[in-house]
């Protein structure tokens, strides 16, 4: 089964400057997440999909951070405009399960954005 | 928000002794508990869950412990081996599948 893909892995932009990460997740997972991983930190989610819809993006900064999972598969995040505190890898992360069961986490290996 | 956080951040272990790191959660009310490797420059691994109705699950030279009067949660590694170091996190499952992580434990194994 292939793991979660994710895009570019390397990202250098300067503040001020818009950028976009994808995410393809494991084929036929349900709920898919976007988390912030600054150095030296845990990873923080800042939002989670199930299908298409958002179940949760109380931690995504809206005035900057945008998501979308337009049908229920792929999803992108953008950041416009970024700021030097962005800088972190962006992991995406899914999971096969679906109304309110639990489960494993499955991650991509991130994209690294530094901001200058 | 959630609240899970490790006791010590960094950990270092001589080859094939025995390994234990440490995390704390805030929320009573957690029922699912997740422990993950992360390699540098890698995304976390799963390495072996635990639901609250269990206090010790066992895997491939993993267990975990798991005290909810204490609301403490441990990974013990047993006969570490040097492909063992990494960041450990322990993550926190609420009912609406949002998984908090904890700061994480750097282990780091010495020859």
């Amino acid at each position: 089964e292939a793991g979660v893909a994710q895009s570019p892995r390397y990202k250098i932009i300067e503040k001020r400057q818009s950028v976009a990460f994808w995410c393809n997740p494991i084929s036929g997972h349900a709920t898919l997440y976007w988390y912030q991983q600054i150095l030296g930190q845990g990873p923080k989610l800042l939002i989670q999909f199930q299908n298409n819809g958002v179940v949760d993006d109380s931690q995504l900064p809206k005035d900057r951070f945008s998501a979308e999972r337009l049908k229920g598969v792929d999803s992108t995040l953008k950041i416009q405009p970024a700021k030097l505190e962005d800088s972190a890898v962006y992991l995406c992360a899914s999971s096969r399960n679906s109304g309110g069961s639990t489960g494993e986490l499955f991650f991509g290996e991130g994209s690294r954005l530094t901001v200058l | 928000g959630e609240s899970v956080g490790l006791h010590l951040p960094t950990l270092s272990v001589q080859e094939g002794d025995n390994s234990i790191i440490n995390c704390a959660y805030s929320n009573s009310a957690s029922d699912y508990f997740i422990w993950y490797k992360q390699e540098s420059g890698k995304g976390p691994q799963f390495i072996i869950d635990i639901r609250s109705n269990m206090d010790k699950r066992q895997g491939q030279r993993v267990t975990v412990l798991l005290n909810k009067t204490v609301k403490h949660l441990s990974l013990q590694i047993a006969a570490t081996q040097p492909g063992d170091s990494a960041v450990y996190f322990c993550a926190d499952v609420n009912t609406g599948n949002q998984f908090y992580f904890g700061t994480g434990t750097s282990l780091t194994v010495i020859p």
